[in-house]
């Protein structure tokens, strides 16, 4: 199964402030990673597909790229709306796998 | 709009079955692939299992292979989940997803707790 490891586990940040959230596949996905925005008691949100594709609605302050086996997260301009936890998905191959999460936290 | 709505979850006994349910609307049904992914109590996501849009072929992950069947009645809209011969490691809620690869809408979820 591939592995994705996801980092970092959680995260506290202030208001304003970039924050990149990475995931590295275990072997190659090519473009084949999702990322999930999960709010306390809510079902997951589609932000990125693609590795690099802007889900619609979701604001163009969410960014995602990749570099090699790193796919990264980024949030520009952090706002108490975007606590919460996040989660990568690659879905190149079966299973599907995800990782760990990591939960943002604002100060 | 798309909605997914989840029934059919609840307290079952280790070794029991049970049949989740998922009725969709808002998109043409028997156009996509549909998944269900679980989550353990404060715990990550995990694929469970996925079904093209004709029904024709279905795929799980080792974990729940042979224990789960996931089917769909394209007429009725609704997307099941049959799980034989649970475990207490079953214990999650359940989420239907709308599947491109990724998932893009997902259902309020529905809980299943496995104990005796």
């Amino acid at each position: 199964d591939i592995q994705m490891t996801q980092s970092p586990s959680s995260m506290s940040a202030s208001l304003g402030d970039t924050v990149t959230i990475t995931c590295l596949a275990s072997q190659d996905i090519g473009n084949y990673l999702s990322w999930y925005q999960q709010k306390p008691g809510k079902s997951p949100k589609l932000m990125i597909y693609g590795a690099t594709n802007l889900e619609d609605g979701v604001p163009s302050r969410f960014s995602g790229s990749r570099s090699g086996s790193d796919y990264s997260l980024t949030i520009n301009s952090l706002g108490y709306d975007d606590e919460g936890i996040y989660h990568c998905h690659q879905y190149y191959e079966y299973p599907d796998t995800f990782g760990a999460g990591t939960k943002l936290e604002l100060k | 709009e798309v909605q997914l709505v989840e029934t059919g979850g609840g307290l079952v006994q280790p070794g029991r079955s049970l049949k989740l349910s998922c009725v969709a609307s808002g998109f043409t049904f028997n156009n996509y692939w549909m998944s269900w992914t679980r989550q353990a109590p404060g715990k990550g996501l995990e694929w469970v299992a996925s079904i093209t849009n004709s029904g024709g072929s279905t795929y799980y992950p080792d974990s729940v292979k042979g224990r789960f069947t996931i089917s769909r009645d394209n007429a009725q809209n609704t997307l099941y989940l049959q799980m034989n011969s649970l475990r207490s490691e079953d214990t999650a809620t359940y989420y239907c997803t709308r599947e491109k690869g990724y998932f893009d809408y997902w259902g309020q979820g529905v809980m299943v707790t496995v104990s005796s």
